[in-house]
């Protein structure tokens, strides 16, 4: 069965700090990869996708992230975070040959950004 | 346009009691997707909708859970007999078509809490 793991499950960074989330897959065919984010009191959120192309993908608020097939990972970036990207990031993939978008999550990444 | 909708935002409800959750899919999407999350954890697939029909429902953890969507639009997920272990944020989904790689928009969810 195919599994995604988040390896970091709490991220306390200081304003201007660089972020790096790790996201793991387990699947050896064709796969969408999404991020997914959850501001508090929010519901979920697109952040970024990737399908094909280019494996390095941008998103909204300046996050990005890179597909490395080899690794089966796709980690997730921002060069300088702020206050209010406080929030759980979650990794989702699901089978890019399937005709539904039943998406396997990850457990989670909770960033605590201090001021 | 309005976003995926859900109702009760919470429920309590007693070990035993029969519980239906509802949701509200953006207008015009096809499939319509409800997952689980427990706490700490990323949400899980239960079951997804392309129209009236349900397509997958391999994520439905045992028979008394249900769901349906008579119309093509809202969905009601149905519980019987619950257990304190159902106690969970259901969270709906809906997607404009089946694209693997269509956007799933996600409602605010159900806090269930199982006495």
């Amino acid at each position: 069965a195919q599994s995604v793991s988040q390896h970091n499950h709490h991220v306390i960074l200081s304003e201007a700090a660089s972020l790096e989330l790790g996201c793991n897959y387990s699947y050896g065919g064709t796969v969408n990869l999404f991020w997914y984010v959850q501001y508090p009191g929010q519901h979920l959120q697109l952040l970024l996708k990737y399908f094909s192309g280019d494996p390095l993908v941008k998103g909204i608020k300046g996050f990005e992230a890179e597909f490395i097939k080899s690794k089966f990972s796709f980690n997730l970036r921002k060069p300088s975070v702020q206050w209010s990207d406080t929030a759980e990031y979650f990794c989702a993939v699901n089978l890019g040959s399937s005709n539904t978008g039943k998406l396997i999550f990850g457990q989670g990444t909770t960033l605590q950004v201090k001021p | 346009g309005a976003g995926v909708s859900q109702t009760p935002s919470n429920k309590v409800t007693e070990k035993g009691k029969y519980v239906e959750l509802r949701c509200d899919p953006i207008s015009g999407h096809t499939a319509l997707y409800w997952y689980r999350q427990s706490l700490g954890q990323g949400p899980e697939f239960l079951i997804y909708f392309q129209g009236t029909g349900a397509a997958d429902d391999s994520g439905l953890p045992n028979d008394r859970f249900f769901a349906v969507r008579p119309e093509g639009s809202v969905s009601t997920l149905k519980i019987q007999r619950t257990e304190r272990g159902d106690s969970a944020v259901y969270l709906c989904a809906s997607s404009l078509t089946l694209d693997s790689r269509d956007e799933q928009f996600f409602g605010p969810g159900t806090r269930l809490t199982v006495l």
